[in-house]
């Protein structure tokens, strides 16, 4: 059964760097039918997709972050991570990590998610 | 970016009651739109995906229609393990986009 964990810190400082890793157990991130992705809730919103990513290293972001993002794999460790540079208070919010089906493009399973704040 | 309204933003409902909920897409999508169930601290969980498909190992009592721009997700026979925050998601075109979400409340 595929399973997904976020991990990274849980308290950022504003201008910083917030940096999170996905890590895949029970199959692999190397698998030519799925994209691996990143979505984020803030506190009392919505849930807003980041960006997305192929084993090869193919990457599409959301437009609106695509400016302060950048989303990396690392196949040997069966890991993907997210970078999001000069974080505000905007910035805090629930990040989950899920693996996205390139037939339809659904988000399947996904982590439990993880708070980062930002805050000095 | 293709904005997607779900209503209502809350419901309450008792166990062994059918609910409905909907969601409009700003554009057609076709079947692109999926459903998650999301319970508090826990990982969101794909319901329904393309419309109307079920995802395996979901209870059939949760069932999706709808093409284009109007959806409903309808939940037949409540029981107390249904209670939780469902979304729709376009995966038509990027940027992905989710609607705010329907609390089904007790």
């Amino acid at each position: 059964q595929l399973q997904l964990q976020e991990s990274g810190p849980g308290l950022v400082k504003p201008s910083e760097t917030l940096s999170l890793t996905c890590t895949v157990s029970g199959g692999s991130i190397s698998s030519d039918n799925f994209y691996w992705g990143w979505i984020r809730q803030p506190p009392g919103k919505g849930l807003e997709w980041i960006g997305s990513i192929y084993y090869s290293g193919s990457t599409y972001y959301n437009p609106s972050l695509k400016s302060r993002i950048t989303i990396s794999v690392d196949t040997s460790k069966n890991q993907f991570s997210l970078k999001v540079n000069s974080v505000t208070a905007a910035d805090t919010a629930v990040y989950y990590c899920a693996r996205l089906y390139s037939s339809g493009w659904s988000f399947d399973p996904w982590g439990q998610g993880t708070l980062v704040t930002v805050s000095s | 970016d293709i904005q997607m309204t779900q209503s209502p933003s809350s419901l309450s409902a008792s166990v062994g009651d059918r609910v409905t909920i909907t969601c409009r897409a700003s554009q057609d999508i076709s079947n692109y739109l999926n459903w998650y169930q999301h319970k508090p601290g826990k990982a969101p969980k794909r319901l329904i995906y393309a419309a109307s498909s079920l995802q395996s190992g979901v209870p059939s009592r949760f069932s999706g229609s709808g093409s284009g721009t109007d959806f409903t997700l309808t939940i037949n026979s409540l029981q107390p393990e249904d209670f939780a925050t469902y979304y729709c998601q376009q995966s038509y075109r990027t940027p992905y986009t989710f609607g705010l979400g329907t609390k089904l409340e007790i």
